[in-house]
């Protein structure tokens, strides 16, 4: 079963912040992230193995609650270069639908 | 280089012509999966390998066949396409299930 993301698409200025959420109604027990270019292979981000950990990467971190079954991805400052499709997936490499992130100048 | 190497690109085919989309990995991955991505509705796992000679059904198996007889490659086969599986077709890897998963291209193939 794929989790949820949400929200389905987003816009941003340059600068901006953003919060993209996955969800699953069953045991989640690791979460990835991966972004996609368009036209191009999604490519792994981080991966979060155990409930309560947070990582980072530039300045794009995650967060992980194993009790709720959720996930969450923070831009901060977004970039330009930050657009594209983030996915979530699970720990059987089952995807969500994404969310479509757009940053303009 | 490691990399996941998926043929072809693009593919025009008729329905009911059988093809064959291949992938191989050069990662010793023991786990290789097969997507669809159609707008909207991300991607779909449609059939998965956790080692040689194991595979089974993802969410989306029905119209599709796999085989995995030497551990770098991980072939799928549409043994009567239909116009309903034009797609995008992703393959990844990865050394277990819940790790790094790398992707290929993808091939994008268009049934008429």
């Amino acid at each position: 079963q794929q989790p949820v993301q949400s929200p389905q698409a987003v816009i941003l200025r340059e600068g901006e912040d953003a919060v993209i959420n996955c969800s699953s109604s069953k045991a989640l027990y690791s979460v990835h992230w991966y972004r996609q270019k368009h036209g191009e292979a999604p490519v792994f981000l981080m991966i979060l193995l155990k409930g309560g950990e947070q990582k980072g990467h530039e300045k794009i971190s995650a967060s992980f609650n194993e009790k709720k079954q959720q996930s969450s991805l923070y831009l901060t400052a977004s970039q330009l270069s930050y657009s594209g499709t983030y996915f979530c997936g699970t720990f059987d490499m089952r995807f969500g639908a994404g969310t479509r992130l757009t940053v303009k100048p | 280089e490691a990399q996941v190497t998926q043929n072809p690109r693009y593919l025009i085919t008729v329905t009911g012509k059988k093809l064959t989309v291949t992938c191989s990995q050069n990662m010793n991955h023991e786990y290789m999966s097969w997507y669809r991505q159609d707008p909207g509705l991300g991607l779909r796992q449609i059939y998965y390998s956790m080692n040689v000679e194991a595979t089974d059904k993802g969410d989306v198996p029905e119209g599709y066949k796999v085989s995995r007889k030497e551990k770098r490659n991980f072939p799928l086969i549409l043994e009567s396409p239909s116009p309903n599986q034009t797609s995008l077709y992703f393959c990844a890897s990865s050394f277990v299930s819940h790790t790094e998963a790398f992707f290929g291209q993808g091939t994008r193939l268009t049934v008429v």
